[in-house]
């Protein structure tokens, strides 16, 4: 099976641009959640989707944004870009059984903002 | 607030010698913990994942003991190689319409030969 994949994996942006950011999930999983990772604050969470619907969300503001398609592939956007949105973006996908559910992550995309 | 700490924050042992990782949490109603390694500009794989009724898991040299009653989860690397060295991050999932991940900020764990 072909795990998580990201694109694009380097992106370089100014500020007050905007970005999206793709995931596609391993085949068969209908959850998609999404993480920022920075140095100094761990992996903090920001959204995740359950067959094209946000079930949970993170304490990020409006400016973050998603959506998961028919296919569970799933996008994330980032509007006004500022500096520190500069950081690891991993998106991770798993088959939402509650009790063994594992999440398998991709291998991110890392995000600077100039 | 649901809250995941973990010590030490970094720690540094020499190849072959073993160590222990702590995670404490308040995530209350809980689910299950999971273990994550992740190396350096990766994202993280998954070593263990323990629901309330287990209290240890092994993978390999890795065993993860939990103990729901003080909340507390510890990951011990047995025979440590330089490939260990990498971020050790613990993962709690709530339950009863808290099912978001909380996650531990990492120990950064460092094997030197």
């Amino acid at each position: 099976k072909a795990g998580v994949t990201q694109t694009p994996r380097y992106l370089i942006k100014t500020r007050g641009q905007q970005v999206t950011l793709s995931c596609s999930p391993i085949s068969g999983h209908r959850s998609v959640s999404w993480y920022q990772q920075t140095p100094g604050q761990g992996l903090q969470f920001l959204f995740e989707y359950f067959s094209e619907t946000q079930r949970n969300k993170g304490n990020f503001p409006g400016r973050f944004s998603g959506r998961q398609f028919s296919n569970s592939r799933s996008e994330m956007n980032v509007s006004t870009l500022e500096l520190g949105d500069s950081a690891l973006y991993l998106c991770a996908s798993s088959s939402y059984d509650l009790e063994r559910d594992e999440q398998f992550f991709g291998p991110g995309t890392r995000l600077t903002v100039l | 607030k649901n809250q995941v700490e973990q010590s030490p924050q970094s720690l540094i042992i020499l190849e072959g010698k073993n160590c222990t990782l702590q995670c404490n949490y308040t995530v209350s109603p809980f689910s299950n913990l999971r273990w994550y390694k992740q190396d350096t500009g990766r994202g993280p794989v998954s070593l263990t994942i323990m629901t309330f009724s287990e209290n240890t898991k092994s993978n390999g040299r890795y065993t993860a003991t939990l103990d729901a009653d003080t909340k507390q989860s510890s990951l011990h690397i047995t025979a440590s190689q330089l490939s260990d060295s990498a971020s050790y991050i613990c993962v709690v999932r709530g339950n009863f319409g808290n099912e978001k991940l909380t996650f531990g900020t990492g120990t950064r764990l460092t094997i030197i030969p």
